[in-house]
This record gives structure tokens, sequence and C-alpha cells, in this order.
């Protein structure tokens, strides 16, 4: 079993509706990070956590709200989808914020 | 403006030719980690370089981190198919405590 596991792995969605976007991990690490991945822009940072109750913006955070519900788990969510949030989205764990372990991605398409 | 800047983008040679892929800055990190990711998977770290000018060496592909500690670069002999995906570079600036990544170098090594 992966240690970093994001739930679901696919999804295709509409414009306005609400997306949940869920991650798990088995690490025991305190840190954890959504990023986005689009072609040709790279890896950016949406929101991280460093313990359960804190919660941080990344340079990306317009649209999207995420919550650490214990110390294992960080889901991120997108209120109301717009099609420019169509994206490969990652969640990623650390132990001192240098070294990162990311899931397999959740691709999102918003129609 | 990029903190690190990958060059080239995207390199295609045949198996068995050997390859270059650099990270560069303009500010110096306190380490700087390789990660690789094959399409349709999260990034996967291969190493972190820590010190000024440390080479280190994972079976055929070769890491070096330079002497200011404000580049690095990942050679690879005799490539493989399964070298085929995408490097990125990551790091955090001397005085910062976020995680900064390069867009990428795209790898594909033709059978």
């Amino acid at each position: 079993d992966a240690d970093v596991t994001q739930t679901p792995r696919n999804r295709i969605t509409k414009t306005g509706k609400r997306i949940m976007l869920e991650c798990s991990q088995t690490k025991g690490h305190d840190r954890m990070y959504w990023y986005r991945q689009d072609p040709g822009l790279g890896l950016r940072l949406i929101y991280y956590s460093f313990d359960v109750k804190d919660i941080n913006k990344g340079e990306i955070s317009d649209g999207y709200s995420v919550s650490r519900q214990a110390q294992a788990k960080f889901s991120l969510s997108l209120e109301s989808a717009i099609p420019n949030q169509t994206a490969l989205y990652f969640c990623a764990t650390s132990d001192q914020g240098r070294e990162l372990f990311f899931g397999e991605g959740s691709r999102l398409t918003v129609l | 403006t990029q903190l690190l800047e990958q060059s080239p983008q995207f390199l295609s040679i045949q198996e068995g030719e050997n390859l270059t892929v650099y990270c560069n800055s303009s500010s110096v990190f306190s380490s700087l980690q390789w990660y690789r990711q094959e399409p349709g998977e999260g990034p996967v770290l291969l190493v972190t370089v820590v010190t000024g000018g440390e080479v280190k060496k994972l079976k055929r592909l070769t890491f070096q981190f330079g002497d200011a500690r404000k580049d690095s670069s990942l050679h690879i002999t005799a490539a493989q198919p399964g070298d085929t995906g995408l490097y990125l570079c990551a790091g955090v600036p001397d005085g910062n405590n976020r995680l900064a990544f390069g867009k990428g170098n795209q790898v594909v090594v033709i059978p």
C-alpha cells in the first residue's frame, strides 16, 4: 500500500460543483502539502499544514480551502469549481520540510 | 520569477547515450533535491545534495551540487528507456523556509 494515498484518482465534474480531494498518509509526518501541476507551469503550492489546526496559504490558494482533520489526513476543497482548476493535484508529506513524499495524484477535469 | 531554472526543458536521446541536465539559481540553497516523475504518477525523491561540490551516484545517475550551492546537475550514463521521465529539482533557499521547485527536465530515451 502507498504511504500517501489520494482519492479520487480521477474526477470529472461541472462548473460550479463542490469537489473534495482527500489525502491520507501512513508515514507519521507532521507536514502535509497540496500542489497542483499544469503543463509548462510546474508544481505550484496551494496550501500546507505543519500540524493539526495549522493551515497556511501557498502561492495559489484563491478558490481552494483545506482541512487538516488529523495528523494523517489533509483534504482539499474546491467550493465552486471552474474550468481553469482543471489540473493534476498532488498531496505530499514531509518530516523536516526539505524532502517531500508525494501521492500518486488526482486528475481533476472541470467542464 | 522562477527561483530554480532547469535546462533543457525537453531532451530526447537514443538508448545508450549519455545526457546531462541542469538546475540553476541566483540564490544559495542549503540543499537541493532531485525527483523523477513518470507519467501518471507522483514525483519520487532520487537524492538530496547538501554540501557544496558534493557528488552523489545512484547507479547510472550522477548528481553534483555546485561549489557555491546555487546550482546542480544530473548526468545519466548509458541511458535506458526506464530513465524516461520528468526530472524535477527542488530546494529551500537560505533565509527562506519554503521549498521551491523548478519546472523540470523532460527526458525521453528512445529504444
